[in-house]
């Protein structure tokens, strides 16, 4: 089966620096690997999707991510953090046998000091 | 346009009682899917339809749970015999059809069991 970790619960940054959220992901094929967040009492939004296409995936409000085989990791980025950034992000890997059943790591909770 | 909503928002019921979870998907999405997401972890798959038919139901933790999707459209989850243990965000996601594309979530309902 398919999986993620994400190595850190919390993340704290101040605004106008670089957003490093680190995920990684175990795979016994090669994977669709996806970012959400989910801002306090809204619906999860997906961030950007990797679907074995060029490996630096660039996805909505200034993020991106960058699928690693070599270290099995898929690592959001964003270079100037945004109070509007404070949220919970989840790292997110497809798996089941239509590809569809999505497997969510156990979140980070990004804060965003001014 | 309108995007996935659930019903109720926000439900409390006592141990032992039967509940129904409504999920309004968006129109014309042939895929519907139900995640259970419990305090403090990331979201985790229940159950996947493919237009009426459960293409994935092994998410369902057990016999209590129960999903349909009668008409291909609005999809309802079922809990028998609610335990304390079932108190977690009820999230259903759609999508156009089952191959890759986006998941869009709804808001979620917030059971709770006393």
């Amino acid at each position: 089966a398919q999986s993620v970790t994400q190595l850190d619960s919390h993340v704290s940054v101040s605004e106008g620096t670089p957003v490093l959220l680190r995920c990684n992901y175990s795979s016994s094929y090669s994977p669709s690997l996806f970012w959400y967040v989910q801002h306090p009492n809204k619906g999860l939004q997906l961030l950007l999707k990797y679907t074995s296409a060029a490996t630096l995936v660039k996805g909505i409000n200034g993020f991106e991510a960058e699928f690693k085989k070599s270290e099995t990791s898929f690592h959001l980025t964003k270079p100037s953090a945004h109070m509007s950034d404070a949220a919970e992000y989840f790292c997110v890997v497809s798996d089941g046998r239509y590809g569809n059943k999505l497997v969510f790591g156990a979140g980070t909770i990004l804060r965003v000091k001014s | 346009g309108a995007g996935v909503s659930q019903t109720p928002s926000n439900k409390v019921t006592e141990k032992g009682k039967y509940v129904e979870l409504r999920c309004d998907p968006i129109s014309g999405h042939t895929a519907l899917y139900w995640y259970r997401q419990s305090l403090g972890q990331g979201p985790e798959f229940l159950i996947y339809f493919q237009g009426t038919g459960a293409a994935d139901d092994s998410g369902l933790p057990n016999d209590r749970f129960f999903a349909v999707r009668p008409e291909g459209s609005v999809s309802t989850l079922k809990i028998q015999r609610t335990e304390r243990g079932d108190s977690a965000v009820y999230l259903c996601a759609s999508s156009l059809n089952g191959v890759l594309n986006e998941q869009f979530f709804g808001p979620g309902t917030r059971l709770t069991v006393l």
